[in-house]
This record gives C-alpha cells, structure tokens and sequence, in this order.
C-alpha cells in the first residue's frame, strides 16, 4: 500500500518568499504531525493534528508558520516570508491511534533551502 | 526541559558485536509509549521498536530489544550481532498519552568490520 507521500522533494526559494509543503497520509490513518530537522540534528516537533480536534501548534517557531489538514486528509505546511534558518527537512508523519503502538510512519520529507 | 535525553552522540561497535543506546525520558504521566527509529544516510525513518509504559517484558524485535527499566526511566536499545548496515542515526522517542511524540536528539552509531 502507498505509505505517506509528500511534495516537492526539494525547494529552493529566495528569502522573503512564501513556500507550501505538502503531506498525503496514509489512508485511514487519523494523526498527522509535522516536523523539522535541521543538518545532523535530531527531529523538532512542529505540529499535530488528531482527527477534528484543534491542532496541538504548540511547536511552531514563530508566527510566520502555519499549518492545514483539510478534510482529515492532506496537509499543508506553509512558511511566510522564509528566513536562511528554515533551511531544514520537513517531516511528516502519519498514526493511526485505535493501534496498540500508535506507530508513526514517515515520509520522505521536503528538503527547503532558503538562499 | 527536553524529554528524551540521549547522551551519546556517537558510538561505535565491532560488526557482529552488541551495543547498547542510552536513551532517558522525563514524564508524570502514567501512560505513555517509547519508540525507536533508525535514520539511514537516506535520510528516512525507520520504526524499529515499541513499549508500553504498562508493558511488563522488554520488547523485542529480531536483533533489536528494548531494555525498559520504569523507575530508572530508561528505554536503552540494544542490537544484538550488530551488522554494517546497522551504521544510521537512531533516535528515541516517546508519545504521552494521545499526544504528539517528541524526539532525542540521536545517537549516530558506526559499525566496524
């Protein structure tokens, strides 16, 4: 079966540009989670979405980050006016929480560049 | 205050040998579940192994076990016969609740032949 896919692989932009990164879940799952890894770090959460609850944005760096799932489906991580430092790969990651492990599965990631 | 503490940044082991990584967490609550993923130079991440807070046997899978011990609050990983291909980033990770899952900041492991 399809695992989660997300889009582009890849993004250059210049600084002061607005970018949208894209996440499809595996189907049927009802969590889905953003996050970041800058160059050799580890994984910094950025947000989460549980079925039709209210998104947890509690790790969001800043105002200029925000995120959509429509549908219960796909989501949109959008980055306004990006800066050098969102230079990172962007997660996403997909559970389905009746399982017992609530294992997340990843995808492949974004990998943006700002210059 | 970070929640999952992994102390070593890097470790290394002789191929077919054991090695053990640390991995500590922080948390008052009473359910909750520890991960490991395995992250290749590919960059993806690979689930390796669960366990329950209310697990009472060590979790287990193939050369991979979970050394879970409650009051220590400790989920070290150990690999058994350790392989070339073993040679990743691993990370620890834990999940309050019906909550988001926060990450360490990893432990990159290379193996010798």
């Amino acid at each position: 079966g399809a695992g989660v896919s997300q889009s582009p692989s890849n993004k250059v932009t210049e600084k002061g540009k607005d970018v949208e990164l894209r996440c499809d879940p595996i189907s049927g799952h009802t969590a889905l989670y953003w996050y970041r890894q800058s160059l050799g770090q580890g994984l910094e959460f950025l947000i989460y979405f549980q079925g039709n609850s209210a998104p947890d944005k509690s790790g969001l760096p800043s105002d200029r980050f925000s995120a959509e799932r429509t549908g219960g489906s796909v989501s949109t991580l959008t980055i306004q006016r990006t800066q050098q430092e969102d230079s990172a790969v962007y997660l996403c990651a997909s559970s389905f929480l009746g399982s017992g492990s609530y294992e997340q599965y990843f995808g492949p990631g974004t990998r943006l560049t700002v210059t | 205050a970070q929640k999952i503490t992994q102390t070593q940044p890097g470790m290394f082991v002789q191929e077919k040998e054991a090695v053990t990584l640390d991995c500590t967490y922080d948390t008052s609550d009473q359910s909750y579940g520890l991960f490991w993923y395995k992250q290749p130079s590919s960059g993806e991440m690979i689930f390796l192994i669960y366990q329950g807070s209310y697990d009472e046997q060590n979790a287990t899978e193939g050369r991979y076990s979970l050394n879970f011990q409650k009051a220590r609050k400790s989920a070290n990983l150990v690999i058994s016969a350790s392989q070339l291909g073993d040679s990743a980033m691993y990370f620890c990770a834990m999940r309050e609740g019906w909550g988001d899952m926060r990450f360490g900041a990893g432990t990159r492991l290379t193996v010798k032949p």
